[in-house]
């Protein structure tokens, strides 16, 4: 059964750094997500993507995050200047539909650490 | 701003034993309601959702859920639990018109054998 996958499964940072969190969705699926949870706390939306562009941002989703679809394949989110409460796990989710209501598909997750 | 309420943080069960966990959410308006089960190492998977028509809704693995509306509640259940259910189980709500899925914080399901 296809699966969401995601690289690195831990990543350690310094605060002020930035770090690329990396995503393969599922390949035909045309939605994409970033989901995080921070130890201890409920997992968060933070923003979905379709045909190029984010369609839906939480308050969390600020300018220091972004995400791109850089080639076919891969689904990114970047965080420019880490923080200190940055550190969570994030998710990265894929659906199939375009129009109507579908299933989210979640990856493994990617544990972010900032120092 | 919906949110999501999972009042059984951790429920401790012996196998065979019956399972009810409680979810409710906030927003009156038309929603989708999911619930998601993560094992231990293992990712979030759906377990069984409900978008409309019958309110009650079966899943994998002999799970149900019941969508009551005037209660504003989606809870989980299963007849007979086994040692594999051991897991965290999340309710999740989707308001129509919008892609985000709000969360509960999680069920920590323990069953012993």
């Amino acid at each position: 059964e296809p699966e969401v996958t995601q690289t690195p499964s831990h990543q350690v940072t310094q605060m002020g750094q930035e770090v690329i969190l990396r995503c393969v969705p599922i390949s035909n699926h045309l939605y994409f997500y970033w989901y995080r949870q921070i130890l201890g706390q409920k997992v968060e939306f933070l923003v979905s993507f379709y045909n190029n562009e984010i369609s839906e941002k939480s308050e969390i989703f600020d300018d220091q995050f972004s995400v791109e679809r850089p080639d076919g394949s891969n689904f990114t989110l970047k965080i420019r200047s880490t923080k200190l409460e940055d550190s969570a796990m994030y998710f990265c989710a894929s659906s199939l539909l375009a129009g109507g209501i579908d299933t989210q598909y979640f990856g493994p997750g990617t544990r972010l650490t900032v120092l | 701003a919906q949110s999501v309420s999972q009042h059984n943080h951790h429920v401790i069960l012996s196998e065979a034993a019956s399972l009810e966990l409680g979810c409710n959410y906030s927003y009156g308006g038309t929603v989708n309601l999911f619930w998601y089960v993560q094992y231990p190492g293992q990712h979030l998977q759906l377990l069984l959702k409900y978008f409309s028509g019958d309110p009650l809704v079966k899943g994998i693995k002999g799970f149900e859920a019941e969508f009551i509306k005037s209660k504003f509640s989606f809870n989980l259940r299963k007849p007979s639990v086994q040692w594999s259910d051991t897991a965290e189980y999340f309710c999740a709500v989707m308001d129509t018109g919008r892609r985000a899925l709000t969360f509960g914080s999680g069920t920590r399901l323990q069953v012993q054998p």
